[in-house]
């Protein structure tokens, strides 16, 4: 039971290109989510799913996409990358008791 | 709308000291409030909930905290504290539990004194 896993756990990216963050979680959760932390912020949403085949908006979906491929699965696409996502990306799932997270990814862009 | 204000990015206390991490919230629903630890290059590791069961709420590594309407409180508090507790934490509140939207607050880095 490995939990919720993130891959990669560091990427650097120059500005303007392409990338997708990859979750996963063997917990059979319905809901997953993508936040970013960055310093002095706490956590901010961007994406969330609810359930397999539904994604939804959250504080900070400007320049990001998402895909809930199957009930496992949620990826974040930054299409063009810039500066501004700089951050640490934590994707989560949740059960009725809590949130479980990942242990990141740290995304530079340059 | 949820939102949660912690007071202290920083807070340095002496090992076996009491801690205190002080969130306030606002709800215009009842709310769920939940407290994290970070520890430094991981993931969030939750600490405890508040789901209306019981005000006073036990959580893991002896952090508890106590849920106070009448203050808009949720502070989190351990009697004495380790070297080990060294980490950030976060409150978070949720409107819906069982499908939970968090809104965090910005953290609390709590530094332990030798």
């Amino acid at each position: 039971n490995a939990g919720v896993t993130q891959t990669p756990k560091f990427q650097v990216l120059k500005t303007g290109q392409s990338m997708t963050l990859q979750c996963a979680q063997d917990m059979n959760h319905n809901s997953m989510y993508w936040y970013r932390q960055d310093p002095g912020m706490g956590l901010r949403l961007i994406y969330y799913s609810a359930s397999e085949g539904t994604t939804d908006k959250g504080e900070v979906p400007n320049g990001y996409n998402v895909s809930r491929l199957n009930k496992r699965e949620f990826s974040l696409r930054l299409e063009s990358a810039a500066p501004s996502q700089t951050s640490v990306y934590f994707c989560a799932s949740s059960a009725r008791d809590s949130e479980y997270f990942g242990p990141g990814t740290r995304l530079l862009v340059l | 709308a949820q939102s949660v204000t912690q007071l202290g990015s920083h807070v340095s206390v002496s090992e076996g000291a009491l801690v205190l991490l002080r969130c306030n919230y606002s709800s215009s629903v009842p709310p769920y409030l939940f407290w994290y630890v970070q520890y430094p290059n991981q993931g969030l590791q939750l600490l405890l909930k508040y789901t209306s069961a019981a005000t006073l709420v036990k959580g893991i590594n002896g952090f508890e905290a106590e849920f106070k309407k009448s203050e808009t409180s949720f502070h989190l508090t351990k009697p004495s504290a380790h070297m080990s507790d060294a980490a950030e934490y976060f409150c978070a509140v949720s409107a819906n539990f069982g499908n939970e939207k968090l809104t965090f607050g910005t953290g609390t880095r709590l530094t332990i004194i030798p």
